[in-house]
């Protein structure tokens, strides 16, 4: 059974770059689109980006200029980093695991089949 | 605001049949597959349904999709208090750069 887990602060200071981890467990992180997910208090999901086990990324248009997703298939993990951020970035963030499979023409069936726990992370000074 | 719209909350008696409706546009739901996630309280998100009307392993078949030009459904037949929970409807948005897109939530009380 696949397992994703996050760890990183839970608390962060304005203008810092929040930084995550989310090791995989039970399979292997080649293949699948490993993504990343959050949700403010009281909100909504709101998708952050996804990086390929081959290093390609793709990145929410809204967050692009302060995202950076990137991989390590060697400790089977992947990070996050979201930088200059403010109190509107605090939410509890997710991993997840990405399958995406493009169907012809502009379609794509893309669905997100195993998360993490989820961790809080504040932005407060 | 979420590019998926979704009504914030229903609500049925246990037993009953529930919907809860997703739309959005030719760019997301009208070109591409839509999965719906179940949040129970506190928890992560979970998988419910995939591909408009796929069932992942372990999921019951009191749940079902469906989709409609630009707009999903979600169904819940046989209510039990634990399907209490928030469901979000997802799907790929293919305007500017594909990209992942959700609803706002739907609040479910099973009353």
């Amino acid at each position: 059974q696949v397992q994703l887990q996050e760890s990183g602060p839970g608390l962060v200071k304005p203008s810092e770059t929040l930084s995550l981890t989310c090791t995989v467990s039970g399979g292997s992180i080649s293949s699948y689109y490993w993504s990343w997910i959050r949700q403010p208090p009281g909100k909504g999901l709101e998708w952050i980006g996804y990086i390929y086990y081959s290093g390609s990324t793709n990145y929410n248009p809204s967050l692009k200029s302060r995202v950076t997703i990137s991989v390590d298939t060697s400790k089977n993990q992947f990070s996050l980093k979201l930088s200059s951020v403010t109190a509107a970035d605090t939410a509890v963030y997710y991993c997840a695991r990405g399958k995406i499979a493009y169907c012809g023409g502009d379609c794509y069936s893309g669905y997100f089949d195993y998360w993490g726990q989820g961790t809080l992370v504040t932005v407060s000074s | 605001q979420s590019v998926l719209t979704q009504p914030p909350s229903v609500s049925a008696a246990p037993g009953q049949k529930v919907t809860i409706s997703c739309s959005g546009s030719s760019s997301n739901i009208g070109n591409n597959y839509v999965s719906w996630y179940q949040q129970l309280p506190g928890t992560a998100p979970k998988l419910l349904i995939y591909d408009n009307n796929k069932r992942p392993s372990g999921i019951p078949d009191r749940f079902s999709g469906s989709k409609s030009g630009t707009s999903a459904t979600l169904g819940i037949t046989g209510l039990q208090t634990g399907d209490e929970a928030d469901y979000y409807c997802g799907t790929w948005d293919s305007s500017l750069s594909a990209g992942g897109v959700f609803g706002g939530g739907t609040k479910l009380t099973v009353l």
